[in-house]
């Protein structure tokens, strides 16, 4: 099956501080997403995307399909935004959405 | 607040309870999943729903049982768990499941159910 690895494993950032994740991915997909666990376990959808580039204030995201990656950015980072961030793609319709291991970001003030 | 709601929060069991979770969509959504999350393993999908239609199973055991009565609603019936059943478990909805996969099926996620089996 498709493999997705994330890297870091684990970051410690100081607030006001920038980031950036990645997702590596092992076969062509359809969709791509990438979600916030916050530390109560909810999971919170922030980008569908399968190709291209989004923002979402401090939030920027972008895939490269060909290549078979998508990279997270997070600007300014601030304490609420720990938690593990997951990728999550799927390679056709009707197959399961295949997360990876998550990257854990802890923010300190 | 995603639009999908889960109860039990947090359900504490021993391995010859029976209980169900319990999650609710109020995105008019046509597609619910149930997804398991253990410790230090990636999420792990159990059951998808189609249009109130089981459409995968991903080898899920039979002491856990599915039920969609509507497209807003999504049972997990458990009985006689065991202690390694201990997991946050998580649904998610989506517009439907298409087979084309598209933006459609970009999936909102519950707040989860955090359950340990004694």
């Amino acid at each position: 099956g498709i493999q997705v690895e994330q890297s870091p494993p684990d970051l410690i950032l100081q607030e006001g501080a920038n980031s950036t994740l990645r997702c590596n991915f092992s076969d062509s997909v359809n969709n791509l997403q990438w979600f916030h666990q916050n530390p109560w376990g909810q999971l919170i959808n922030l980008f569908y995307i399968p190709s291209g580039t989004k923002q979402n204030g401090r939030l920027s995201a972008t895939t490269v399909a060909t290549e078979r990656y998508s990279l997270l950015y997070i600007s300014s980072s601030q304490t609420t935004d720990s938690g593990v961030y997951f990728c999550a793609v799927e390679i056709a319709g009707n197959t399961p959405l295949v997360f990876g291991k998550g990257t854990r970001l802890s923010v300190i003030a | 607040e995603t639009g999908v709601t889960q109860t039990p929060r947090h359900l504490v069991m021993g391995m010859t309870n029976k209980k169900s979770l319990k999650c609710e969509q109020h995105l008019g959504h046509n597609a619910m999943y149930w997804y398991k999350q253990s410790a230090k393993k990636p999420l792990e999908l159990m059951f998808v729903y189609n249009f109130k239609e089981q459409t995968e199973n991903n080898s899920v055991p039979s002491r856990f049982s599915p039920e969609c009565p509507n497209s807003s609603h999504l049972f997990l019936h458990l009985h006689t768990l065991q202690p390694e059943d201990s997991a946050l478990y998580l649904c998610a909805s989506s517009q439907e499941r298409s087979a084309l996969g598209s933006y459609q099926e970009t999936q909102y996620f519950g707040p989860g159910t955090r359950l340990l089996v004694l």
